[in-house]
């Protein structure tokens, strides 16, 4: 079953203590990106990978990194959370679209994240 | 910069009726698209209808239709027949088919059917 997977689907934790968050995969997908989704805000892009080794920020990367160094994996990492980084997180992937047409955007089924 | 209004944020509806959220955006780009995604209390997005700027006839779904005003820069989602799994958060957004597959979006309506 085609599928993005992201772990956990639930966090709390405090401030200040490393965290990841795990996306995997597993449809070849070049792009990945994350998205944080806020109450009416909608859904913000926080970084993205067009491939394997190339990442980029999105509207809102300030507290967050991130690595693709395998095409199916791309995690989320807050070296220091601090809680106005709580919030629902999305991972999603797509196919590279050709011939300026990008393909849809397959989503995870989002990580809750509290920081206490 | 691109920007996505989705200026009801709260609808509700009666079951097998007709509903219409409405969606403004503004981009610079040339070529982009917009969709419309729905995410039930599972939370899961799901994509429920995309239109690309360059087609003007509108794109229809079942049930789900937009209305596509180009020039108004205007992303209007239409249900009709209404059912009660319709109840969800939708998102209207904005795609840029060049490199980069960067998604905007709206801050969302959410819609309840009502039986």
């Amino acid at each position: 079953e085609a599928q993005v997977t992201q772990n956990p689907r639930y966090l709390i934790t405090v401030t200040g203590k490393k965290l990841t968050v795990t996306c995997s995969q597993n449809m070849n997908h070049e792009y990945m990106s994350w998205y944080r989704q806020d109450p009416g805000l909608g859904l913000r892009q926080i970084y993205y990978s067009m491939n394997v080794e190339v990442t980029d920020k999105g509207d809102v990367p300030e507290g967050y990194k991130v690595s693709r160094k395998e095409k199916r994996n791309f995690p989320l990492i807050l070296e220091s959370p601090s809680p106005n980084q709580t919030s629902l997180y999305f991972c999603a992937s797509s196919a590279q679209g050709w011939g300026g047409y990008n393909q849809p955007q397959h989503f995870g089924d989002g990580t809750r994240l509290s920081i206490l | 910069a691109q920007t996505v209004t989705q200026s009801q944020p709260e609808m509700s509806v009666q079951e097998a009726e007709t509903v219409t959220l409405s969606c403004t955006y503004d981009t610079s780009e040339n070529n982009y698209y917009l969709f419309w995604y729905k995410q039930p209390p599972s939370r899961q997005m799901i994509l429920v209808i995309r239109q690309e700027a360059y087609k003007q006839q509108n794109a229809t779904e079942n049930r789900f239709s937009v209305n596509f005003q180009k020039a108004a820069k205007s992303f209007s989602l239409k249900i009709s027949d209404s059912q009660l799994g319709d109840t969800a958060m939708y998102f209207c957004g904005l795609g840029r088919n060049n490199a980069g597959n960067m998604l905007t979006f709206g801050g969302g309506t959410r819609l309840m059917v009502k039986p």
